[in-house]
């Protein structure tokens, strides 16, 4: 079946470092990739997409390319703030039947130290 | 209108109470989700409706109720459950074509 491997965490960081968060991914079919941001007490937002190969997702800062070949997803940032630490969550989607459902990774904790 | 809204935010329960948990879009997706999320793990799947029908059902326990009475709304009854279902709930919708899932903020449900 479908499924998203991600970097172990925690990650700990000092304030203006680079980040990268692995993510590698199985999947039948093209998947939309995505990265999924969590802040302590809240729901998931939606951090970057990226829908076929080649496609390169950002915001805030944060990127990601969608890469066929090696199946990965990697989100990157090049320097990192204290507002950054939170769990990201990479995830693909593929479409079953009349709905799409999502496959998460097992999220990776960020900590950044000011 | 961008937001899936959820309510209550939190929510103690007994394991002889019923309760229902509420989520609403008007964002016109025609897919939504329930999710249970425990601490420090990703979250898992329960429920799916495509088109205000049940699709995806996750073997989840009866005490796991779901309902959609419209295209807008979603509810999830609760009914005599342990303290293991302690978790935060979350709620997401899915446009038709769109590939991008809007969560609501959850509901934080302890069981006691």
């Amino acid at each position: 079946g479908d499924s998203v491997t991600q970097m172990e965490g925690p990650v700990t960081l000092s304030e203006e470092a680079f980040l990268t968060i692995n993510c590698t991914y199985t999947a039948t079919g093209y998947p939309s990739l995505f990265w999924y941001v969590q802040y302590p007490g809240e729901g998931l937002q939606l951090l970057l997409k990226a829908t076929k190969a080649d496609d390169k997702g950002s915001n805030k800062g944060f990127e990601a390319t969608y890469r066929k070949e090696t199946t990965s997803f990697h989100l990157e940032k090049g320097s990192v703030q204290v507002s950054d630490s939170a769990v990201y969550f990479c995830a693909l989607s593929v479409s079953s039947g009349s709905a799409r459902q999502l496959t998460f990774g097992s999220g990776t904790q960020l900590t950044v130290l000011p | 209108d961008t937001e899936v809204t959820q309510t209550p935010k939190h929510l103690v329960m007994g394991m002889t109470n019923k309760k229902s948990l509420k989520c609403e879009q008007h964002m016109g997706h025609r897919a939504m989700y329930w999710y249970k999320q425990k601490a420090k793990k990703p979250p898992e799947l329960m429920f799916v409706y495509s088109y205000e029908k049940l699709s995806i059902n996750e073997s989840v326990p009866s005490r796991f109720s779901p309902e959609c009475p419209n295209s807008s709304l979603l509810n999830l009854h609760l009914h005599a459950l342990q303290p293991e279902d302690s978790a935060l709930y979350l709620c997401a919708s899915n446009g038709q074509g769109g590939y991008g899932y809007t969560f609501g903020s959850g509901t934080r449900l302890t069981v006691v």
